[in-house]
């Protein structure tokens, strides 16, 4: 158990339809990661937060945003869902979020399926 | 564009049989390369991180090692409950994320 947690387990939309997946870190982790993976892509970077702030971004989608809030969990809210959305969600977490040193611990992820 | 490629793609071994995977980067200045163990359907767990060609680290039946193009995990003895898929993934210093590869699958059969 990595100490990130990850609300719903399971999620199963229709296409169109708008959805929020919530992430909170390990204690004392400032930063969250969010990232999808799918079959044919492989674990790809969506989005960074550092205590609030959004600190890098990755390949997220204009209808695809996020927020860190005070208390540092994350939603990351995913609208006008089509099919190819259909994936895992994974969040992380790390202390000060520098990928360069930090070591990012992955939480067990929101399997979305759009139908 | 940095580059993770990941070698076998799968890979089926007797326990007790030692072997190695591969996972070569196209990177401007690696400054960190870290491997994850993934089971299905679970998030990627921790295993270690590598900072500069030369060094190696191990945990139980697993080894890292560090080239200046190069990483390899070698697993010495496995056990089926090494069956997993292991990820590998790079930084460098422009980029502020982790560029994964598209990891081995390992299957250790009893």
């Amino acid at each position: 158990d990595s100490g990130v947690t990850q609300t719903p387990k399971h999620l199963i939309t229709a296409t169109g339809q708008r959805v929020t997946l919530r992430c909170s870190p390990r204690s004392g982790d400032l930063s969250v990661y969010w990232y999808q993976q799918s079959l044919d892509q492989g674990l790809q970077f969506l989005i960074q937060y550092y205590n609030g702030e959004e600190r890098a971004k990755g390949n997220i989608l204009e209808r695809f945003s996020a927020q860190q809030f005070p208390d540092l969990h994350s939603e990351l809210n995913l609208s006008s869902l089509e099919l190819g959305d259909s994936a895992l969600y994974f969040c992380a977490s790390s202390v000060e979020g520098l990928p360069i040193t930090d070591t990012q611990y992955f939480g067990p992820g929101t399997r979305l399926t759009v139908l | 564009e940095d580059q993770v490629t990941q070698s076998p793609e799968a890979l089926r071994l007797q326990e007790g049989e030692s072997s190695s995977l591969n996972c070569s980067y196209t990177v401007s200045g690696l400054r960190g390369l870290f491997w994850y163990r993934q089971d299905p359907g679970k998030g990627p767990e921790f295993l270690f991180t590598l900072y500069s060609a030369g060094e190696e680290k191990e945990k139980e039946r697993l080894k890292a090692t560090l080239t200046k193009k190069e990483s390899f995990l070698h697993i010495t003895a496995p056990k089926p409950e090494d069956s997993a898929t292991y990820l590998c993934a790079v930084v460098s210093p422009g980029a502020q994320k982790l560029v994964f590869g598209q990891g081995t699958r390992l299957t250790i059969n009893p």
